[in-house]
Parts: structure tokens; sequence; C-alpha cells
């Protein structure tokens, strides 16, 4: 596609319900992150996929979320159980290069909201 | 300490203006660097890198100083629509993958 494609664009979430975000990145894009932003600071990494493998999870803040991108292409990030404190903005980017030093191009981004 | 730091400002210019700011990061092995803007509920989007040797893009400057650990960004001639966030990028370099982003410097250029 012309650029990465996140959806939905909103949700929101009764705390304890399971949610689905997807993202379709850039085609070709070998490399996939996702990224949590609080309001008022800086993306915080979740996790980084090459291809279909998940090289670093690291920065996923507990056991109810979890990545997968299945066949290299869309990726899903699922949180379980969700929380008032996962409520903020979600965002996918994408980078042609295995090399990271290229810059990202991001989604809109998925904005959670847990009530 | 946060592993990329920024003043937040607020920076209020006016048009015409030119306006700095300034980043700092403190793991030494970075070896990427970038700037993002960020407009208000938007995606953040890339604005340029930030080589050694210091590179223009028009309107914006960008430095970096290794050994001070410290990156800048200068934006001349200020425009209304440069108002946005800005955001501090450093990347490891390696097949980490991870970038570090800063909290942003919120930039309002006024008529």
């Amino acid at each position: 596609g012309a650029g990465v494609s996140q959806s939905p664009r909103y949700k929101v979430a009764k705390r304890g319900q399971d949610v689905a975000l997807r993202c379709d990145p850039i085609s070709g894009h070998v490399s996939l992150f996702w990224y949590q932003q609080a309001l008022g600071q800086g993306p915080e990494f979740l996790t980084y996929f090459q291809n279909e493998a998940q090289l670093d999870k690291s920065g996923l803040p507990s056991d109810r979320f979890f990545a997968e991108r299945p066949e290299g292409s869309v990726s899903t990030l699922k949180i379980q159980r969700t929380q008032q404190e996962d409520s903020a903005v979600y965002l996918c980017a994408s980078s042609s290069a295995r090399d990271p030093n290229y810059g990202y191009t991001f989604g809109s981004g998925t904005r959670l909201t847990v009530v | 300490r946060k592993e990329v730091e920024q003043d937040p400002g607020p920076f209020n210019v006016p048009e015409g203006a030119t306006v700095a700011f300034n980043c700092t990061y403190s793991n030494s092995a970075s070896q990427s660097f970038f700037w993002y803007r960020q407009d208000c509920r938007k995606e953040p989007k890339l604005l340029m890198s930030v080589y050694s040797s210091g590179n223009e893009d028009g309107r914006f400057t960008a430095q970096l100083n290794r050994a001070s650990q410290y990156i800048s960004l200068l934006i001349r001639d200020s425009k209304l629509s440069d108002s946005a966030t800005y955001l501090c990028v450093v990347n490891r370099g390696t097949n980490a993958g991870k970038s570090t982003f800063g909290d942003g410097t919120t930039l309002t250029v006024k008529p």
C-alpha cells in the first residue's frame, strides 16, 4: 500500500476486555515496529519484527501484551485483560531496510481508551 | 534519567524567527540520529536524519556532537506551518532495531 495502515483508528474497551490492533505495513518493508505513546510523551518501544521473526520484545510491558507477524507482512498487537494504564496511542511503523538507520514510516495509530 | 532528553518547551516564536532545539542522549554506543515532527493528534513523521558532518534541508539544519552526546535542530525563518512537536530520536544502529524517542519539544509559531 501507499502507507502504513492501522485499524481500528479508535477503540474503547471495558477493563478486562481483550483487544487486537492491526498493522498493515508498506508493501515489501522488512522491518515492523510497535510503539506506545502516552499523552504528552514520546513513543515508547514495544517490539520489533524483521519479516516474521520477532527480534526484540523487550518493551512489552507485561505478559498481557503479545504481538505476531506470521507471514512477514500484517502484524497484530493483542492486549489481554486490558487495564486503564493501557490507554494510549499504539503506533505501528515500518522500514524498508534491515538496517534501522533509515528511519521509519508510521501509521496513524490506534487510540485505545480503557474504561 | 531518560536515555534521550529534550527541553519540552513550549517555544513560542513570531513568524520569521530563528529557533533552536537541543537534545542529549546517554548511550555512547548510539549510531543513528533523527528528528521527527509530530502534529497534534497525528503520527510522527521523519523530518531529517542527523549526520556527524551536520546537514541542512532548506530552512532546517541538524548538528551532531558525538563527544558531548548532543544533537540540535535549527529552524530559520519560521513559518506558521512549522508549529508542531519535534522529537529527537536515537538508534544504536544494530540489528536490535529499537529506536529511543525523546518526549519532544513543542513549537508554536505566531503571526
